[in-house]
């Protein structure tokens, strides 16, 4: 079946700085999408991208189907930014997303 | 933006007993779908639904679990009769297009114990 990678799986950074968190899957996929999971659990939509490359604020992905992989890039990290990060993709001819394991972020101050 | 509601939030429940989750889906959606996460590992597809019908399953939709969307109502994820391993939270999304492409909208969760 379609294979979804994360990495790093977890991840600290101090107020202020950026990284980037990679999602390698094993097909060419048709969409990607980017979502935070926080402290309470509730999945939080941040990116979906069919091509190219998204911004909001301090975040920002890119989506390179042909090399099979995308990126969130964070920014600035603040507190709030704490939680686990999932890619999920999508496959030509499907109609379900495959998640990734997730990477855990955290953030300190 | 739009939401996905689920009622109830969370849920505990008798070993045997059934149990139904309730989503109430983004109004326009046309696709639905049921994911399982356990103890905030990764989020595993259950199922989808479209038209009425369900279009694929995963092998972890066993034959205890049932969907359903009687006339545009709630999308219901039953499950009878539960199982210890049932314990988990149950997330429903939803879709305005399924194949060619387009966001999910996922709601906050179930969160069901069954003891």
């Amino acid at each position: 079946g379609d294979q979804v990678e994360q990495s790093p799986s977890a991840l600290s950074l101090h107020e202020g700085t950026g990284s980037a968190l990679r999602c390698n899957f094993t097909t060419t996929m048709r969409a990607v999408q980017w979502f935070q999971q926080n402290s309470r659990g509730s999945l939080i939509n941040l990116f979906y991208l069919a091509s190219g490359t998204k911004e909001n604020g301090r975040l920002k992905s890119t989506f390179n189907s042909k090399e099979s992989y995308s990126t969130l890039h964070i920014r600035d990290a603040q507190l709030e930014d704490s939680g686990t990060y999932f890619c999920a993709v999508v496959n030509t001819g499907n109609y379900k997303y495959v998640f990734g394991a997730g990477t855990r972020l955290k953030v300190i101050a | 933006g739009p939401k996905v509601l689920q009622i109830p939030s969370h849920q505990i429940i008798d070993m045997g007993q059934m149990v139904t989750l309730n989503c109430d889906p983004v109004s326009n959606h046309l696709y639905f779908y049921w994911y399982k996460q356990i103890l905030g590992q990764q989020m595993e597809f259950l199922v989808n639904f479209y038209n009425g019908k369900v279009m694929e399953k995963s092998k972890l939709f066993k034959d205890q679990f049932s969907v359903e969307r009687p006339d545009g109502s709630y999308f219901t994820l039953k499950i009878q009769p539960t199982a210890l391993e049932d314990s988990a939270v149950y997330f429903c999304a939803s879709s305005l297009e399924g194949q060619r492409g387009s966001d999910y909208t996922f709601g906050s969760g179930t969160r069901l114990l069954v003891i």
